[in-house]
């Protein structure tokens, strides 16, 4: 067990729709990370936040947004959402703002 | 930019066999750090290990070692005597010090290599 905690593990929408992702770090863990897992692209960095601020950006699309709040956990919402986003959502935490990074066991994410 | 490649999409073995993962990376910065990572059929992402750029020492922990060549931008992966237990996807990742990409220090990840090990 990482100490990383995803919440909901599986979730089934329609296109169109918005969800909401959650992600509580290791205790102690200021940085986190989300991250996409689909087929075709691999594991595609989104997004990083160190103490409540966003440090670093990778390919994260428009419709996707993401916070950290004061209490250190996360949330990527997704908006308007299309078959492509299906993939599996990783967070990940770590105690400062690099890796190694220790990752939960993902939402999976299913658009039909 | 930054980029990782790992040029075997598959790779089966059988039991007791010794195996290499290869993995090539790219990056501008000076100073930067390289992992392994495992990802078991039931989906968890596992760290393995880091290596920082000024430390090419290879390093073994008990089945698994690693050699980290500079000169070559590669870190493979080893793992001796395989076991069933090893089927897994195994990535390898490059984390830069943030000087001279968008994505600052996050993980870049390479496409993995999928292991088969059988008995």
């Amino acid at each position: 067990d990482s100490g990383v905690t995803q919440t909901p593990k599986h979730l089934i929408t329609a296109t169109g729709q918005r969800v909401t992702l959650r992600c509580s770090p290791r205790s102690g863990d200021l940085s986190v990370y989300w991250y996409q897992q689909s087929l075709d692209q691999g594991l595609q960095f989104l997004i990083q936040y160190y103490n409540g601020e966003e440090r670093a950006k990778g390919n994260i699309l428009e419709r996707f947004s993401a916070q950290q709040f004061p209490d250190l956990h996360s949330e990527l919402n997704l908006s308007s959402l299309e078959l492509g986003d299906s993939a599996l959502y990783f967070c990940a935490s770590s105690v400062g703002p690099r890796p190694p990074l220790h990752f939960g066991n993902g939402t999976r994410l299913t658009v039909t | 930019a930054q980029k990782v490649t790992q040029a075997q999409t598959e790779i089966s073995v059988v039991e007791k066999e010794d195996v290499t993962l290869d993995c090539v990376y790219e990056t501008r910065d000076t100073t930067y750090y390289l992992f392994w990572y495992k990802q078991p059929p039931s989906g968890e992402l596992v760290f393995l290990i880091r290596r920082n750029s000024f430390d090419e020492q290879n390093e073994i922990s008990g089945r698994y070692s690693w050699n980290f060549q500079k000169s070559t931008s590669s870190f493979n992966f080893t793992i001796t005597a395989s076991q069933v237990v090893d089927s897994a996807v195994y990535f390898c990742a490059l984390s830069g010090w943030g000087e001279t990409n968008q994505a600052g220090t996050a993980l870049i990840f390479g496409k993995g290599t999928t292991l088969s090990v059988s008995s």
